[in-house]
């Protein structure tokens, strides 16, 4: 089945300077690649998706970008700020594996100021 | 707030007990998916409906079931509970249900077996 690896498990960054996760998956058959983002106490709220006739997709200080030779995405996030502080998952869905979501096992982002 | 609600927000029980948790998908979407969140074990897709219908199964065990009634909420049994079933349990909506649909996220149900 799916295997989707995400690193750093933990980032520290100023407030201010760059944060990027990356993730990779193990089956080509992906095609869709949603990040999340969960506060404490909170579900995973969907920040951004990339889909795999794409290779880059942006929303304001938000960027995903996606190498399918390579089996691999990444989160950019540009400017930081502390309530950028949060768990970001990364996950992968592919209709061979039954449109589920295979998620990463999460980065814990703190974000300095 | 994404438009998917939950209840309750917290559960405790005892272990052998049997418990049900609700979903109310987004208005307007057909599809509804559980997963189990646990420090181990990460977010794991449990199962998938769309309107009504089962779609998808991930790692759920016997213990449980789910079903998605005509009103399009669904329900998340757990039977037979282990305290290895404490987790937060989340359930998703999607419009209509394909693997590359944005999945919005309740606000989850903490389940505390003791």
């Amino acid at each position: 089945g799916e295997n989707v690896e995400q690193h750093p498990s933990t980032l520290s960054v100023q407030e201010g300077d760059s944060a990027v996760i990356k993730c990779t998956y193990s089956d080509s058959a992906s095609n869709y690649f949603p990040w999340y983002k969960q506060e404490l106490g909170k579900g995973p709220q969907l920040i951004i998706d990339i889909r795999s006739n794409v290779g880059e997709k942006k929303d304001q200080r938000i960027a995903v970008t996606l190498n399918k030779t390579a089996k691999h995405f990444s989160l950019h996030i540009t400017e930081t700020q502390p309530e950028d502080s949060a768990v970001y998952f990364c996950a992968a869905s592919s209709m061979e594996y039954g449109n589920k979501l295979v998620f990463g096992a999460g980065t814990i982002l703190r974000v300095k100021s | 707030d994404s438009g998917v609600t939950q209840t309750p927000k917290h559960l405790i029980t005892a272990t052998g007990q049997r418990v049900t948790l609700r979903c109310s998908p987004r208005s307007g979407d057909l599809s509804v998916y559980w997963y189990q969140q646990s420090l181990d074990q990460g977010l794991q897709f449990l199962i998938q409906y769309y309107n009504g219908e089962e779609r998808a199964k991930g790692n759920i065990l016997e213990r449980f079931s789910a079903q998605q009634f005509p009103d399009l909420h669904s329900e998340l049994n757990l039977s037979s509970l282990e305290l290895g079933d404490s987790a937060l349990y989340f359930c998703a909506s999607s419009a209509a249900g394909g693997a590359d649909d944005e999945q919005y996220f309740g606000p989850g149900t903490r389940l505390t077996v003791t």
